[in-house]
């Protein structure tokens, strides 16, 4: 399995600010998976971020407010833009493919976001 | 689209018995993948087990077991010697198996309670 580390670990922020969140794997992987799970709610699926490739977003989620980048196969990174408080959840990174198995999903230990 | 169905909010277990957590899917795909993860609250995702749609042995890790069944669409998690380390929030989720991109759909989530 791969070891996922997440900066920050949580963050109180202004409204109208942005904040980049930082996911860091130890191995390389293929596929990289920003999650948003809002307070007491399920996961939702961000966006799939590939290496060297724009980020595929779901329904519900824009680039201009949630742009990611993947630089290479170990690191990627998710900016909150402009936020209000209905940002406030935890995101989650999650990896999968290379050296873990590319069919189960490992994740970080999630940003705790709280939007004033 | 596929969806996971949890309908056990919250489920209570006393240490040391066996207790079963529910899922339920819907899908029009042959051959996926079924997961059960653990987000105790340190929110840390853990992935618990997880079962290949196109074997019929029931997928076991230690005290944790699932029964499968897929005509009935059914990937039921068994906890057998709870313990305190156990409470936690189970999310059941599902991912095709046809590309590496494909993203996992997760149920609402069941509350796990241990007592003494």
């Amino acid at each position: 399995s791969a070891v996922i580390s997440q900066k920050p670990s949580r963050d109180i922020c202004q409204r109208g600010t942005s904040l980049t969140i930082q996911c860091q794997v130890d191995s390389q992987v293929t596929m990289m998976f920003w999650y948003r799970q809002q307070p007491g709610q399920s996961l939702t699926l961000i966006a799939t971020a590939n290496q060297g490739s724009e980020a595929t977003y779901e329904s519900g989620f824009v680039i201009d407010k949630f742009p990611i980048s993947r630089p290479n196969l170990t690191f990627s990174t998710l900016t909150v833009s402009n936020m209000s408080p209905e940002d406030s959840s935890i995101y989650l990174c999650s990896a999968s493919g290379r050296r873990t198995s590319t069919d189960t999903q490992y994740f970080g230990p999630g940003t705790r976001l709280t939007v004033l | 689209a596929q969806t996971v169905t949890q309908s056990q909010p919250e489920m209570s277990v006393q240490e040391a018995e066996t207790v079963t957590l529910s899922c339920t899917y819907d899908t029009s795909e042959s051959d996926y993948y079924l997961f059960w993860y653990k987000q105790p609250p340190s929110r840390q995702m853990i992935l618990v087990i997880r079962q290949e749609a196109y074997k019929q042995q029931n997928a076991t890790e230690n005290r944790f077991s699932v029964n499968f069944q897929k005509a009935a669409k059914s990937f039921s998690l068994k906890i057998s010697d709870s313990q305190l380390g156990d409470a936690a929030m189970y999310f059941c989720a599902y991912r095709r198996r046809t590309g590496t991109a494909s993203k996992l759909t997760f149920g609402t989530g069941t509350r796990l309670q241990v007592t003494l």
